[in-house]
């Protein structure tokens, strides 16, 4: 069982638009939560973490938990043709091991 | 740049080859994790280890590879008979505490 859910699968936006990811834990054992990134050919590239219920913000990037629902999102305003790239939610789970979302798209066309 | 060394980039193996392929973890990094992510993107976790210790490893890769993360010297993960479905980006990631960082990834095609 995927025990990390991500939403959408993919995602357009306009360039200076809002993009919005979603990511749902299915353990209640996740506690500590991170976005990462990930280009054609290269390896993933950690964005935020995020590990207290509430936003935390970046620069562009905002991410907001909720434990209670076991909810992670991840909000990129002013969007950037640069960000176009692969987006992933992880969770540590048992053992330090990071479990990963499927990803989602995003496509940030000018 | 990422801080964790993979080479080589990229691999090809005919079926039944072994393939291996090496990681520096990034300094002061005591734990070191394998993932496999398939063309789908999906990422497979393989192993890990804690200051040369395997942590904890799933069935396939206790059957099919052989891997070490020896003191001052790289990873390494080695598949012992390559077969089609093992043609993925393999991905080594240290961490200490909350921080994980990646590699590049070695890139394996097996023909």
């Amino acid at each position: 069982q995927q025990k990390v859910q991500q939403s959408p699968e993919s995602l357009s936006v306009p360039e200076g638009g809002m993009a919005s990811l979603n990511c749902t834990s299915s353990d209640r054992n996740f506690q500590y939560f991170w976005w990462y990134r990930q280009h054609s050919g290269e390896g993933p590239k950690a964005l935020m973490s995020i590990f207290s219920d509430g936003d935390k913000k970046e620069g562009r990037f905002t991410a907001h938990l909720n434990k209670a629902s076991l909810h992670v999102s991840l909000h990129i305003r002013d969007s950037q043709p640069s960000d176009s790239a692969l987006y992933f939610c992880a969770a540590r789970g048992s053992n330090n091991r990071i479990f990963f979302g499927d990803g989602t798209q995003l496509v940030v066309k000018p | 740049n990422s801080k964790v060394i993979q080479t080589p980039r990229y691999l090809v193996k005919g079926q039944g080859q072994k393939a291996k392929m090496r990681c520096i973890p990034e300094k002061g990094h005591p734990v070191v994790f394998w993932y496999q992510q398939n063309k789908n993107n999906e990422f497979k976790f393989l192993i890990n280890f804690q200051n040369q210790e395997v942590l904890q490893q799933i069935d396939m890769t206790e059957k099919r590879f052989s891997a070490e993360c020896p003191s001052n010297s790289p990873c390494s993960l080695e598949i012992q008979s390559s077969e089609a479905g093992d043609s993925a980006l393999y991905l080594c990631a240290s961490s200490l505490d909350s921080d994980y960082t990646f590699g590049s990834g070695t890139r394996l095609l097996v023909i």
